[in-house]
Formats: C-alpha cells, sequence, structure tokens
C-alpha cells in the first residue's frame, strides 16, 4: 500500500537554530501535501498546504517566515522550523492524498518529534 | 469545511463491541466521512470510509444513516492494542482538501 515516509522521526535541537523534517511519498507522486502539529494531548493542527512547484499555503496563525515548506519534487516535501524555540516544540505529521485512488484517503507519516531545548 | 462532535473518551472491557459515534450536521452533499485511528506518538492511520448506509471492512464497520448528520464507527471484540485516538472527519472526495481534524474520542480497552 502507499506510504508516507517522515524523517527524522526524533530531532533535538538548541535554540536558534533550524530544522528540516523530511516527507516522502514512497511508492507515488503527490502533488500536494499537508503539514500538521500536534501538541501532547491534542488534536492534529492543520499548519500548511504544500503544494509541488507553487508556493504553500499556510493556515491563519502560522508564521510562514518560521515554518518554511518546500515541495521540491512529486515526491518531497520538507518542513524546516527556522530559529526554534521551545514553543516550538511539537510533534510534526506530514501526509499526502494518493492521486487517482478511488477515495479521499489521506496518507500519514510516522510524525517527527521536535525537541528544543 | 464540516464540524464534527465526538465523546472525548469511552472504556471498553476487551471483547466487546465498541460503537464512537460522530455529529456532523452540516456535512456537505459531496463530503465524504472518514475515521482515523491514532496510537501516541504516531501518525493517523486510516481505518474506513463511507458515504451513506453501511460499509464494511477486515477491522471496522460504519454506519450511516439517511440525513447523514451522524454516523458511528463500530469495532467488533476490542482488544487492548485498539486503545487509542479515533478521529471522525468529514471532507471532499478528492483528497486534495485537507482534513480538519477534532478532538476525538479516546477509547481505553481494558483486561
Amino acid at each position: 500500500g502507499a506510504v508516507v515516509s517522515q524523517h527524522p522521526s526524533r530531532v533535538i535541537c538548541k535554540s536558534g537554530t533550524s530544522v528540516k523534517i523530511e516527507c516522502r511519498s514512497l511508492d507515488f507522486q503527490a502533488t500536494t501535501m499537508f503539514w500538521y502539529r500536534q501538541f501532547p494531548k491534542k488534536s492534529l493542527m492543520l499548519m500548511a498546504t504544500s503544494n509541488e512547484g507553487s508556493k504553500a499555503t499556510y493556515e491563519q496563525g502560522v508564521e510562514k517566515d518560521k515554518f518554511l515548506i518546500n515541495h521540491a519534487s512529486l515526491t518531497l516535501s520538507t518542513l524546516t522550523v527556522t530559529s526554534a524555540h521551545p514553543e516550538d516544540s511539537s510533534f510534526y505529521i506530514c501526509s499526502a492524498p494518493r492521486q487517482g485512488a478511488h477515495t479521499g484517503e489521506l496518507f500519514f507519516g510516522e510524525g517527527s518529534r521536535l525537541t528544543v531545548l | 469545511l464540516a464540524k464534527t462532535t465526538q465523546p472525548i473518551s469511552m472504556d471498553s472491557y476487551e471483547g466487546q463491541e465498541v460503537n464512537i459515534t460522530c455529529s456532523h450536521n452540516n456535512i456537505a452533499t459531496n463530503d465524504y466521512i472518514t475515521w482515523y485511528q491514532q496510537f501516541p506518538s504516531q501518525g493517523p492511520r486510516f481505518i474506513i470510509q463511507g458515504y451513506k448506509t453501511k460499509v464494511t471492512n477486515e477491522v471496522a464497520s460504519l454506519f450511516i444513516p439517511a440525513d447523514r448528520k451522524s454516523s458511528t464507527l463500530s469495532l467488533p471484540r476490542v482488544s487492548l492494542s485498539d486503545t487509542a485516538v479515533y478521529y471522525c472527519l468529514v471532507g471532499g472526495y478528492s483528497g486534495n482538501t485537507p482534513l480538519v481534524f477534532g478532538k476525538g474520542t479516546r477509547l481505553s480497552v481494558i483486561a
């Protein structure tokens, strides 16, 4: 079946540094990918829609300069948390719909846990 | 995007059937109903999807009444490994529209 893979699964960084998280669709092409963040015991919150070949669409309240999204190819989207601070510590999850599928099922990555010290 | 309402939590003993109901009063004509399961520190996983009436797969059944303003996920004979958060989502068929997650239902299965 379709698989979406994220890397790294866990990352710890110092405050002020930037962290890049990769999201890959392994056996299908994804012109669109979605990025979510999730705080402990909370639901997923949509951050942005990543579009291959064009700019990402950010949800209200999400800083586009802080969370840089690049959809470099039909199988790769990256989220870069710039100048990370402790409040950016969270679980980041990407997802992608499988084009041409008979359902609107979204495939989710395993998630990336970011801890900013 | 239609808003969904689910119970915050449910408890069940192993071997019982669990039914989780979701309300989505503002569902649009072209919206599908999809349920996802999420374990701690993992991404959500697709369980089942439907448009109307009843859908059944190897892990669950989904019951949708004629007015489509609610849906019920049925998990037969739950086990400890079914302890997770279950999300009901309503959205377009194409999958290109992002899904907005509600608060979900935290199911705890007890031995």
